[in-house]
C-alpha cells in the first residue's frame, strides 16, 4: 500500500511568487491534514479536511495561503504571493477516521522563499 | 494556551542503554497522546496513541505511558539500537477532530 506522497520535496521561489503544494493521502483515507513547520519550532496544525470539505482551518495564516482537496482525493495549497516567513517544511498526513486514528505523514515539501 | 513541552531537547546514550523522554501538556479539550519518531528529511510515523483512559501502550521496544491527571507522558526506549536515532515528537489530540498539538521533540542519538 502507498504511503502519502508530497510534491514537490523540494521548492525555492523569490519572495512574491506563487507556490502550489500537492498532497496524495492514502487510498480510501477521508482526512485529510495539512501541517507546518518553520525552523526552530514545533510543527503546527493548518487545516483539515473530511473529503472534500474543510472541518477545520483554524491553523491558516492567513489569506495568502489556500488550501483545496476538488473531489475529496489529493489536496493542494498554494501559498500566493510567498513572504520571507514562509518558508519552512510543509507536511501533509491522511487517516480513515478522525479523533484518535493514525495520521500518516508524508515526507514533507521543503519550502525556500528568498 | 494549547501547548507540549518536551524534556530533555537531546539526549546521547550507548547502544544497548535504556532511556526515558518526558513530556508535559496543556491541551483542552484533550482527547488523546500520541508520540512520533521523525528521522531527519523525513516525515513522522507513529509509535503510540493512547487515549486518555489508557496508563500505558508498548510498542515492541517502545513504552509509552499516561497520567491524565497530571498530564504528563513519557517514552521509554528499551535495549537502544544506532536505528533509534532520531527526533521523538510527543504529540496531543485536542477534541474529537484529530488536530494535534505538537511538542519540539527530543533529539536522541544513539552512539556504537
Amino acid at each position: 500500500e502507498a504511503g502519502v506522497t508530497q510534491f514537490p520535496s523540494h521548492s525555492v521561489i523569490e519572495k512574491g511568487q506563487t507556490v502550489t503544494l500537492r498532497c496524495d493521502p492514502i487510498s480510501g483515507h477521508d482526512n485529510l491534514y495539512w501541517y507546518r513547520r518553520v525552523m526552530g519550532k514545533e510543527i503546527k496544525f493548518l487545516l483539515h479536511f473530511v473529503k472534500e470539505s474543510k472541518q477545520d482551518e483554524s491553523g491558516m495564516p492567513n489569506n495568502r495561503f489556500l488550501a483545496e482537496r476538488t473531489g475529496g482525493t489529493y489536496s493542494t495549497l498554494k501559498v500566493q504571493p510567498a513572504e520571507l516567513e514562509d518558508s519552512g517544511v510543509y507536511f501533509c498526513a491522511s487517516s480513515q477516521g478522525a479523533g484518535s486514528g493514525t495520521q500518516y505523514f508524508g515526507p514533507g515539501t521543503r519550502l525556500l522563499v528568498l | 494556551k494549547n501547548q507540549v513541552e518536551q524534556s530533555p531537547q537531546s539526549l546521547i546514550i550507548l547502544e544497548g542503554k535504556n532511556c526515558t523522554l518526558q513530556c508535559n501538556y496543556t491541551v483542552s479539550p484533550f482527547s488523546n497522546l500520541r508520540w512520533y519518531k521523525q528521522d531527519t528529511g523525513r516525515g513522522p510515523v507513529s509509535l503510540t496513541i493512547m487515549t486518555f483512559s489508557e496508563n500505558t501502550k508498548s510498542n515492541g521496544r517502545y513504552t509509552a505511558t499516561l497520567d491524565a491527571d497530571t498530564k504528563q507522558s513519557s517514552l521509554h526506549i528499551t535495549a537502544s539500537q544506532l536505528s533509534d536515532s532520531a527526533s521523538y515528537i510527543c504529540v496531543a489530540g485536542s477534541s474529537n477532530t484529530g488536530k494535534l498539538i505538537f511538542g519540539q521533540g527530543t533529539t536522541l542519538q544513539v552512539k556504537p
